[in-house]
């Protein structure tokens, strides 16, 4: 069963609105760390923001957001105000004990910031 | 501080052929990880190890070998390259731990023919 899921293939928005990228994950553990990366054109992997399990308020940095919903285990990455090097790859991970420390991504969503 | 480097960038080879591709870490992180990313897959981890001397399999470690000599250092090696090991490979380190992120180098494309 896959651990994380990321139903959006594929996504677009309009310059300078607000975009929600959908994350939901599968574990068992009760602590976990949750992990947003960005992949743009250029390849590189490039950390946006994390979300602790028992973090009682949801992850911020600067434009980044975390919708955390513990409970329906979701971890929606909202990005305000996008912009057009908005445009990329983005992966939600990961992190669990039970998994040996190691990271499972979800397949990703292809955001496109439309001028 | 170079934090997680990767050689070579681009590589072609016929099947059959061996190589490896290095990595290197200069943040003295435990924990180092090898994938492979895919088109519509995102990224399999192959590899990984949490210390010098130790390594395990991922999920997808077939055709593949690591060791890990020392902290800095995390070599992946082909054995015989196949068109299906075609993929960009991607190094990564962290500290240990579910709330440490891990650090990516730059990736690896390799074209087996």
């Amino acid at each position: 069963a896959q651990k994380i899921t990321q139903t959006q293939p594929g996504m677009f928005v309009q310059e300078k609105e607000a975009v929600t990228l959908d994350c939901t994950y599968d574990t068992s553990d009760p602590s976990y760390g949750l992990f947003w990366y960005k992949q743009p054109s250029s390849g590189e992997m490039i950390f946006l923001i994390y979300q602790g399990s028992y973090d009682q308020q949801n992850a911020t940095e600067g434009r980044y957001s975390l919708n955390f919903q513990k409970a329906r285990k979701s971890a929606n990455l909202v990005i305000s105000a996008s912009q057009l090097g908005d445009s990329a790859m983005y992966f939600c991970a990961m992190r669990e004990p039970s998994y040996g420390q190691n990271f499972v991504f979800g397949p990703g969503t292809r955001l496109s910031v439309l001028p | 501080n170079a934090g997680v480097t990767q050689t070579p960038k681009f590589q072609v080879l016929k099947t059959g052929q061996s190589m490896t591709l290095q990595c290197a870490q200069d943040m003295n992180h435990e924990y180092m990880s090898w994938y492979r990313q895919d088109p519509g897959m995102g990224l399999r981890l192959i590899h990984y190890s949490v210390g010098a001397g130790i390594t395990d399999q991922g999920e997808v470690p077939n055709g593949y070998n690591v060791s890990r000599s020392t902290t800095e250092d995390f070599p992946l090696r082909l054995l015989s390259a196949a068109p299906s090991q075609t993929s960009v490979y991607f190094c990564a380190s962290s500290r240990q731990g579910p709330k440490e992120t891990q650090y990516f180098g730059p990736g690896t494309r390799l074209l087996v023919l």
